[in-house]
């Protein structure tokens, strides 16, 4: 399998359940990213590891946690959401300099987040 | 803090026809992206601009970056219905070397 893969494509969650989003790059790379995509809005960056240190909390509630176990994996764990948090998650990856410079982004399908 | 401006949000345009897409942004950069978006599909990497002056160009689309004019076109050529799409720019702070600031977005319709 090559480039990065999310599961799952879509989840529908009630506001009381925990549930995780999983993201796996096969590309080597060494940074990895959460992005929000909601309609009618820029994609917002919310999480960025950079070899498996998280650098970027882009004033994320926390009842979104990311956690990064290795260079290849990115998960988002998810507990008591809004229906506003309702949307289409990204993960991306690319190849970071030594001094962090995020290179050109690969994005995965997404993972379509319905918060009922 | 940086902002990205797309404009126009919204074109539609006739099969055959040029038109420019306009990114700016508003501090300093030393690299842009453009990428595609399909309706419910994820987004895909066009080009890739990291110096002033850079043009790069993939069939109909041609991408440019003029980093003093905190600015970057997306020609396109003839158009085609295949392009139809949402395209993004992003655009990478000199200061803050993790992240990418995207643009709202120019959805595209092309229509016979």
């Amino acid at each position: 399998e090559t480039g990065v893969t999310q599961t799952p494509r879509h989840l529908v969650m009630g506001m009381t359940n925990k549930k995780s989003l999983k993201c796996e790059q096969h590309l080597g790379h060494n940074a990895m990213y959460w992005y929000k995509q909601s309609a009618k809005k820029p994609l917002e960056l919310m999480f960025v590891y950079n070899f498996k240190e998280q650098t970027e909390n882009n004033s994320v509630p926390s009842r979104f946690s990311p956690e990064c176990p290795n260079s290849s994996h990115l998960f988002l764990h998810l507990h008591t959401l809004q229906p506003e948090d309702s949307a289409l998650y990204l993960c991306a990856s690319s190849q970071a300099s030594r001094q962090g410079r995020a290179g050109e982004l690969f994005f995965g399908e997404g993972s379509r987040l319905t918060v009922l | 803090e940086l902002k990205v401006e797309q404009n126009p949000l919204f074109l539609s345009m006739q099969e055959g026809k040029n038109y420019t897409i306009y990114c700016n942004y508003s501090t300093t950069s030393d690299r842009l992206y453009w990428y595609r978006q399909d309706p419910g599909k994820s987004l895909e990497s066009l080009f890739v601009l990291l110096s002033n002056g850079a043009v790069k160009q993939e069939g109909r689309l041609m991408a440019s970056l003029d980093t003093k004019a905190r600015l970057s076109t997306l020609h396109i050529t003839a158009a085609v219905h295949d392009l139809s799409a949402t395209y993004f720019c992003a655009v990478g702070p000199v200061y803050n070397t993790d992240k990418l600031i995207f643009g709202t977005g120019t959805r595209l319709q092309v229509f016979p």
